[in-house]
């Protein structure tokens, strides 16, 4: 059974920690690994990933993936509180020869104290 | 704001009401989908249109019936709902084809209480 693990499952640290979320995944068909922020309502898109090895970034928050280990991590550097939310790994896999069915972890809830 | 708009915002309806979530995009985009989301967990894939054809169904109960009118639009028709099915009805977009590595973006969601 196809399956996205994500680790911590809460974190909470101060204004300007760095943090590091972890996703672990076993499917069949790989397409591609995504992380998502959720706020309170759409996972809005942060990165995807489909090779191994080649770091992403966007401002404060960088991804990699590792296609041998299976696990991708999403690093947030000097964090700060509008960064609070649920981080959403999801794993992308071709279902039937066809693109397109996401896989979610049960996600990280991040709290940054000021 | 996102690229994927989708109405109501908010819904309430009775087990015994006839109601439909509607959701629209305007990026090109050849695939749609419509997730279930409960509260504190990740959302779940409910179907998946690719070129207008329904091509995912993951076991869907037959109360939630949708429908892609064309490529742009994709509603969700609700009948006869349970208190159970009361959630976060999510809808997506993504590029599809070979090749393509397009991610989904989502719409802001319907939230929907059925009593």
């Amino acid at each position: 059974e196809d399956k996205v693990v994500q680790s911590p499952l809460s974190l909470v640290v101060h204004e300007g920690d760095t943090v590091t979320l972890n996703c672990s995944y076993e499917v069949t068909n790989f397409r591609s690994l995504l992380w998502y922020k959720q706020e309170k309502k759409a996972p809005t898109f942060l990165f995807m990933l489909t090779s191994s090895g080649i770091e992403k970034k966007s401002g404060r928050l960088s991804s990699i993936l590792d296609k041998k280990e299976l696990f991708s991590i999403l690093n947030i550097t000097a964090t700060q509180t509008g960064d609070s939310a649920i981080y959403l790994c999801a794993v992308e896999t071709s279902y039937g020869g066809s693109q397109g069915n996401l896989i979610f972890g049960k996600g990280t809830k991040l709290s940054v104290k000021p | 704001d996102t690229e994927v708009t989708q109405t109501p915002k908010h819904l309430v309806m009775g087990m015994t009401n006839k109601k439909s979530l509607k959701c629209e995009q305007h990026m090109g985009h050849r695939a749609m989908y419509w997730y279930k989301q409960k509260a504190k967990k990740p959302p779940e894939l409910m179907f998946v249109y690719s070129y207008e054809k329904l091509s995912i169904n993951e076991s869907v109960p037959s109360r939630f019936s949708p429908e892609c009118p064309n490529s742009s639009l994709l509603n969700l028709h609700l009948h006869a709902l349970q208190p159970e099915d009361s959630a976060l009805y999510l809808c997506a977009s993504s590029q599809v084809g070979a090749g393509d590595n397009s991610p989904l973006h989502f719409g802001n969601g319907t939230r929907l209480t059925v009593t």
